[in-house]
Formats: C-alpha cells, sequence, structure tokens
C-alpha cells in the first residue's frame, strides 16, 4: 500500500493562478480531508468528505473547492490563488468517520503564493 | 471557543528522562475520540496514541501514555524515558460524532536536550 500521496511535493505560484493539488489513497477508506498548517495555528480544516459524491466545508473554504467523484482521489482546487493561501497542505484519510478511526496523512504539498 | 487547548508552545526536555505535554478538550458529547500525533522537522504526520472516552483504562504505546482524565476534560501525552529522536511538534486531537473532522490543537513544540 503506497497509503495516502499527495501530488506536487511543492509548487509555487503567481496570485491570480489555480491549480489542483492532488490526493489519492489506496486503502479503500471512505473519508478523507484537506488541512492547511499555518505557523502557530495547528491543523485547520478546509474540506472534508464522507465518501464519493459527498463533500463538506471545514473551517477555513473560502478558495477551494473539492469533488469526490471516486473513493480514491480528493483533489483541492485554488480557485484564483492569493497570498494568503501559503502554506503547506495535508490530505488525511481513515477509514470511516467513526470516533476511534484514526486518520492518516499525505506527506504534505507546499505552497507558495507570489 | 477552542475545542482543544494545548497551552505549551514550547518544552524542553533532558534526554532519558520524562515529559508531560498537557491538551485539555471542550466537548458536551458524551463520545469522543481524542488522538496525539507528532511532526518531526521533516514534515509529516505521525499517529501516537488513542484514547476513547468510554475507554476504562489509559492508553499506553510503547513509551507512549496518555494521561485521561474525563472529568477535568484532559488527554495528557507522557513521552517516558525520552530521546533525541523525540523532538518534534505534538499535536492532540479530538473527533467527537461520527463523520466529523478532526479538531486539532496548535501545538507543542518538544526538544530533547542531550
Amino acid at each position: 500500500n503506497a497509503g495516502v500521496t499527495q501530488t506536487p511535493k511543492f509548487q509555487v505560484l503567481k496570485t491570480g493562478q489555480s491549480m489542483t493539488l492532488q490526493c489519492a489513497q489506496d486503502m479503500n477508506h471512505e473519508y478523507m480531508s484537506w488541512y492547511r498548517q499555518d505557523p502557530g495555528m495547528g491543523l485547520r480544516l478546509i474540506h472534508y468528505s464522507v465518501g464519493a459524491g459527498i463533500t463538506d466545508q471545514g473551517e477555513v473554504p473560502n478558495g477551494y473547492n473539492v469533488s469526490r467523484s471516486t473513493t480514491e482521489d480528493f483533489p483541492l482546487r485554488l480557485l484564483s490563488a492569493a497570498p494568503s493561501q501559503t502554506s503547506v497542505y495535508f490530505c488525511a484519510s481513515s477509514l470511516a468517520g467513526g470516533r476511534k478511526e484514526t486518520q492518516y496523512f499525505g506527506p504534505g504539498t507546499r505552497l507558495l503564493v507570489l | 471557543a477552542q475545542k482543544i487547548t494545548q497551552t505549551q508552545p514550547g518544552m524542553f526536555v533532558q534526554e532519558k528522562e520524562a515529559v508531560t505535554l498537557d491538551c485539555t478538550y471542550d466537548t458536551s458529547d458524551p463520545s469522543y475520540g481524542l488522538f496525539w500525533y507528532k511532526q518531526p522537522s521533516s514534515g509529516e504526520m505521525i499517529f501516537l496514541i488513542y484514547q476513547g472516552s468510554y475507554d476504562q483504562q489509559n492508553a499506553t504505546e510503547g513509551r507512549y501514555s496518555l494521561n485521561f482524565q474525563k472529568a477535568r476534560k484532559s488527554a495528557n501525552l507522557v513521552i517516558s524515558a525520552s530521546q533525541l529522536g523525540d523532538s518534534a511538534m505534538y499535536f492532540c486531537a479530538m473527533r467527537e460524532a461520527i463523520n466529523t473532522p478532526l479538531v486539532f490543537g496548535k501545538g507543542t513544540r518538544l526538544s530533547v536536550i542531550a
């Protein structure tokens, strides 16, 4: 199992550009989520999905879109990049949304918006 | 209101000593799960330990144990016999109802001194 994979590892964008951060898991996990990590802020939830075709907003969804057409993939789209979106982005997945289900994280994507 | 509070931004510990990282949480749900993750300087998120709200005993995983005090709503992580490789950020997290997101604290940076 590759676990949770994220691409790219690092990206530089100009303000106003759009891009998609890819996330895939091969563990047949129903639950997937996107977080961003900023210094001193911990991990903040952007969007999450409890299964294919179902997504919901987290704490900081503005400027981001998601879709979940398959169980395996959960891409995060930046519609028009802003410097405030400079951050490290983590994708995570778990078997289900149960209280005791451990979330497994991808290696992260470091994004710099100029 | 913050659901997860980690009051120690940074901690130092001597190698081979034990250290306690504090975590308090806020929930009115009687059923919840508490998690600790480690983030070394390489950036990946590593799951350490889980405690369920109905678990009768404190969770232990090797050198990690969780000091769970339900009435005080605290879930402190205890690392015994600290090693240099324990130097990292540590995050406490909680999941309340089924299919709700994992909510993180802001983290504690632990530095182990030789």
